[in-house]
Parts: structure tokens; sequence; C-alpha cells
């Protein structure tokens, strides 16, 4: 069964660095999500993106975040200056017209 | 505050009884809903969806319960398994884009 793969599995980063995480959604999906969870509480959204452009975000995805899909398979989510209440599981999740996510297995991050 | 809530954070339950988990809701506009699986280490599992327009729903040894006067939605596992034992979370969909809302998650432990 086609999987959504995300890299690396854990990145550890100093604060203040920039961090870019990968996701490879599955190949006939057109919707692309990212989410993040903060050990010990819930999923929560940060963007969507469809037809090459964010068509929702949060209060979480600020200026420093952003996303891109820069060729037919990869999904990213850049962190331009990390602070240490970044440190999360990071999700990403795609999906078909009409039909349930599918997540990843996530990137733990780790600021120091 | 929350959109959508679970009643209990922990579930212990025997191997072999049916489980109940249940998940409340506050958006009336919520037109769309899910049940997620999370082991640790993983990432969130689809189990079951259902759509507002139904209020019950059945996979393999699960079955959903909308309820829509009371905002109040149910996950049915039959014959409790070890490799049921996860944290399990309910998520809507309030908008065009299917981003989703999720619950805090309750741990279903499964005793031998």
């Amino acid at each position: 069964e086609p999987e959504v793969t995300q890299t690396p599995s854990h990145q550890v980063t100093q604060m203040g660095q920039e961090v870019i995480l990968r996701c490879v959604p599955i190949s006939n999906h057109l919707y692309f999500y990212w989410y993040r969870q903060i050990l010990g509480q819930k999923v929560e959204f940060l963007v969507s993106f469809y037809n090459n452009e964010i068509s929702e975000k949060s209060e979480i995805f600020d200026d420093q975040f952003s996303v891109e899909r820069p060729d037919g398979s990869n999904f990213t989510l850049k962190i331009r200056s990390t602070k240490l209440e970044d440190s999360a599981m990071y999700f990403c999740a795609s999906r078909r017209e009409g039909q349930p996510q599918h997540f990843g297995d996530g990137t733990r991050l780790s600021i120091l | 505050g929350e959109s959508v809530g679970l009643h209990l954070p922990t579930l212990s339950v025997q191997e072999g009884d049916n489980s109940i988990i249940n998940c409340a809701y506050s958006n009336s506009a919520s037109d769309y809903f899910i049940w997620y699986k999370q082991e640790s280490g993983k990432g969130p599992q689809f189990i079951i969806d259902i759509r507002s327009n139904m209020d019950k729903r059945q996979g393999q040894r699960v079955t959903v319960l909308l309820n829509k006067t009371v905002k109040h939605l149910s996950l049915q596992i039959a014959a409790t398994q070890p490799g049921d034992s996860a944290v399990y979370f309910c998520a809507e969909n309030t908008g065009d884009d299917y981003k989703l809302s999720f619950g805090a998650g309750t741990t279903v432990t499964v005793r031998a």
C-alpha cells in the first residue's frame, strides 16, 4: 500500500538555524498538509497546499515557516530561524479528492 | 476552546471485549469526521470516516456512530486485540480544504 514518507526521522538543530523537513506524498494525491504534535499534546494543523499554493494556514504558521513543492514528488516544510518551542513531531499528510488524509510517520524536531 | 475533544483520556479493556471511545465536538458546521489510531513512534493511521449525512458506518471490526443532535462521535472496536493498543484521535473537518482539527486523544490499553 502506498505510504507518505518523511525524512529525516529525527532532526537535531541549534536554535536560530534553518531546518528543512522533507515529505514524499502518495503519488496520485493532490492535496498536501503539514501538522505538528508537541510531546503529549494533540495534533495541530499548520498548513494546507493545493495547486502549487497555500490554501490555508494556521496562526502557528508565521513568517518563519514556508512550504514548497520543488518537483513532482517532494513537499517540504522550512523553518527559517528555529526556536526552542518549535521542538515537536512534524507530520506530513496527503489525500486525493474526496478521500481522507494519509499521514507519514513524522519527523521529530529537537531544537537545542 | 477546542472544537473537538474526548471524554476520557485513557481506556483499559480486556482482550476480546468491545471498546467504545467517545468524542464530543462543538462545531455544528462540521460535515466530515475521521478516527485515527496512533501507535508509538508512528503517524496517525486512518481507521474510518463518516460524513454528516450519515449516523453510522461500519468497517472491519470498527463502527463509527455520529449523533449530530448532541454533537457526539464514537468509535466501537469489536473483540479488542492487543494490537489495538494505541492512542485514538477523532478529527473533524469544517472547511472546504479538509484541514483537520484533532481532539486530545484517548489511550487504549488492552489487557491480556
